[in-house]
């Protein structure tokens, strides 16, 4: 069936170094690949995404990769600061079903 | 402009209760989905609405039911709670347009 792996599950980095989260999806039909943000107790905060006919977006400190032929996508931050520490998840979707695979997360701490 | 507003924020039930949780999606927005977040875990897809209608249904017994007024609110409905329905549960609004779905903070659903 439909599954996202993520890797790792938790990520320690000291303040300024760059961060790299992995994910690997299984759906050769998913096209769309959003990763999220989400601090405790509040709900997951959309902070980049790409779709399938783009091999990478960025935004400002943050950057995201997709490779489809290996069914790869990752998240890149640079010049990390305390206030990343969350837990990131990724997801894939296919358009039109708006059903989002997520991945299990990763829980980034930025070490000042 | 409001995001997407769910009630309660926090919820504590007993096994065998109902429940029922609801959702606003941000003004424009036609569609919403809820997932389902167990601690430590990424947010699994349970139901997405659009226009009234179904349009996915995840993996969860038929206790769970939602359903879509119209003005686009919506319902999530749990009978017969179980102690494993304890997580929080969040609603997600998204342009039919568009794949970019927007959560709201959830609601944490304790059964005791």
């Amino acid at each position: 069936g439909e599954n996202v792996e993520q890797h790792p599950s938790t990520l320690s980095v000291q303040e300024g170094d760059s961060a790299v989260i992995k994910c690997t999806y299984s759906d050769s039909a998913s096209n769309y690949f959003p990763w999220y943000k989400q601090e405790l107790g509040k709900g997951p905060q959309l902070i980049i995404d790409i779709r399938s006919n783009v091999g990478e977006k960025k935004d400002q400190r943050i950057a995201v990769t997709l490779n489809k032929t290996a069914k790869h996508f990752s998240l890149h931050i640079t010049e990390t600061q305390p206030e990343d520490s969350a837990v990131y998840f990724c997801a894939a979707s296919t358009s039109g079903t708006y059903k989002y695979i997520f991945g299990t997360g990763t829980r980034l701490k930025v070490l000042a | 402009d409001a995001g997407v507003t769910q009630s309660p924020t926090h919820l504590i039930k007993t096994r065998g209760q109902h429940v029922t949780l609801r959702c606003s999606p941000i003004s424009g927005h036609k569609s919403v989905s809820w997932y389902q977040q167990v601690l430590g875990q990424g947010p699994q897809f349970i139901f997405q609405y659009y226009e009234k209608e179904e349009r996915g249904r995840g993996n969860f017994p038929d206790r769970f039911s939602a359903r879509q007024f119209p003005n686009y609110s919506s319902e999530l409905n749990v009978n017969a709670l179980l102690l494993g329905d304890s997580a929080l549960y969040l609603c997600a609004s998204s342009d039919w347009m568009n794949t970019e779905a927007f959560f709201g903070q959830g609601t944490r659903l304790t059964v005791v």
